[in-house]
């Protein structure tokens, strides 16, 4: 069945630092991939999302591109803030539709001022 | 204006109650789910209802119960609470089940002692 994988966590940086969270799936057909974000005490929040093959989302700095080639779609911002520190869920829903989003198990991330 | 609200908030029982949770999304949408995350921030959906049908039943017990009285609130009621039923449960919604984003409520973190 379609899976996910993302880099374990707790992540921490220092503000200004590079970011990536790795994002690995399998999945049967062309699934859209999604990162979610969860700040603490909410509920998630759509970040960026990619419908198809070498497309790039991006939201609020951040980057990911889907990448079928390596069943990749990897988390990236230049230079994190504070505002940033929340976990990220890495999801994909297939072709069939987005009745079932398939989530990976999250990745902390804690950035230091 | 809350797009998916839930109440309550938090809820701590005792094992063998029954107990509901409550969710409103005020989006128009036609579909609303149900995830559960566990305490390693695993989440899984449990249930999805478009326009007040059931359209996705995981492997779910028999003690919890869906509701949805109209396509703007879909409800969850649990019975025979066990200790394992602890989690936070979010509810979220979509425009159709093939809609890609979902947007989700701030979740009821249960805790059953």
């Amino acid at each position: 069945g379609n899976s996910v994988t993302q880099m374990e966590g707790p992540v921490t940086l220092s503000e200004e630092a590079f970011l990536t969270i790795n994002c690995t799936y399998t999945a049967t057909g062309y699934p859209s991939l999604f990162w979610y974000v969860q700040y603490p005490g909410e509920g998630l929040q759509l970040l960026l999302k990619a419908t198809k093959a070498d497309d790039k989302g991006s939201n609020k700095g951040f980057e990911a591109t889907y990448r079928k080639e390596t069943t990749s779609f990897h988390l990236e911002k230049g230079s994190v803030q504070v505002s940033d520190s929340a976990v990220y869920f890495c999801a994909l829903s297939g072709e069939w539709g987005a009745q079932k989003l398939v989530f990976g198990q999250g990745t902390r991330l804690t950035i230091n001022p | 204006d809350t797009a998916v609200s839930q109440t309550p908030k938090y809820l701590v029982t005792q094992m063998g109650n029954d107990k509901s949770i409550k969710c409103e999304q005020n989006l128009g949408h036609d579909t609303m789910y149900w995830y559960k995350q566990d305490s390693k921030k695993f989440l899984k959906i449990m249930f999805s209802y478009n326009n007040k049908e059931l359209i996705i039943n995981e492997t779910v017990p028999n003690r919890f119960s869906p509701k949805s009285p109209d396509k703007a609130h879909l409800n969850l009621h649990i019975n025979s609470l066990e200790l394992g039923d602890s989690a936070v449960y979010f509810c979220a919604s979509s425009q159709g089940p093939r809609q890609e984003t979902q947007y989700f409520g701030p979740g009821t973190r249960l805790l059953v002692l």
